[in-house]
């Protein structure tokens, strides 16, 4: 596609209640990357990945969340039993080659959990 | 671990002025990227310049450059001729050039510029 693409856009879940989060990124980009922002703040890290592989998820939370990108594609990051805490934008980003130096991101996923 | 630190949290000018950000950082990597990004209110993330630590020249893009400082550990963002489409939410960002490619991010610097 012409741009990293996220789905949904916006998310009002339950507490308690489980949430996948859809990441295509731009066509041909090897290299994946997930991040939460919150309200004000800039971007922190969660995980990336190179092709199918995950390279580091030093940043996930918690074990409640995990990340998957099965064919080095299209990539699912879930938040299991959810909780207010989790609420931010989980904005996705991909990058043409593994150096990455050139990184551009998606309109991101709002997350907010009642 | 790399900080990044923008200790402008606002800042506002009148449009058409020149407006300088600031942006410094700590790491012990000798090479590394800096980035400068801008949110608008829409919440994209747009790369508005990029800057490899190893070229000695700063980054020009446009309206838009650097004044990167090796040895200061500071890379400022100076905006000219400064537009209303400007008005946005600016991060510096750092990334090691070996190892995990994370980019990690200052707390941002929301810029209004005035008619």
């Amino acid at each position: 596609g012409a741009g990293v693409s996220q789905s949904p856009r916006y998310k009002v879940t339950k507490r308690g209640q489980d949430v996948a989060l859809r990441c295509d990124p731009i066509s041909g980009h090897v290299s994946l990357y997930w991040y939460r922002q919150a309200l004000g703040q800039g971007p922190e890290f969660l995980t990336y990945f190179n092709y199918e592989a995950q390279q580091d998820k030093s940043g996930l939370p918690n074990d409640r969340f995990s990340a998957e990108r099965p064919e080095g594609s299209i990539s699912t990051l879930t938040i299991q039993r959810t909780e207010q805490r989790d609420s931010a934008m989980y904005r996705c980003a991909s990058s043409l080659t593994i150096s990455g130096n050139t990184i551009y991101f998606g309109e991101g996923s709002w997350l907010t959990v009642v | 671990a790399q900080t990044v630190t923008q200790s402008q949290p606002e800042m506002s000018v009148q449009e058409a002025e020149t407006v300088t950000l600031s942006c410094t950082y700590d790491t012990s990597e000798s090479n590394y990227y800096l980035f400068w990004y801008k949110q608008p209110p829409s919440r994209q993330m747009i790369l508005v310049i990029r800057q490899e630590a190893y070229k000695q020249q700063n980054a020009t893009e446009n309206r838009f450059s650097v004044n990167f400082q090796k040895a200061a550990k500071s890379f400022s963002l100076k905006i000219s001729d400064s537009q209303l489409g400007d008005t946005a939410m600016y991060f510096c960002a750092f990334m090691k050039s070996q190892g995990a490619q994370k980019l990690v991010f200052g707390q941002g610097t929301r810029l209004t510029i005035n008619p």
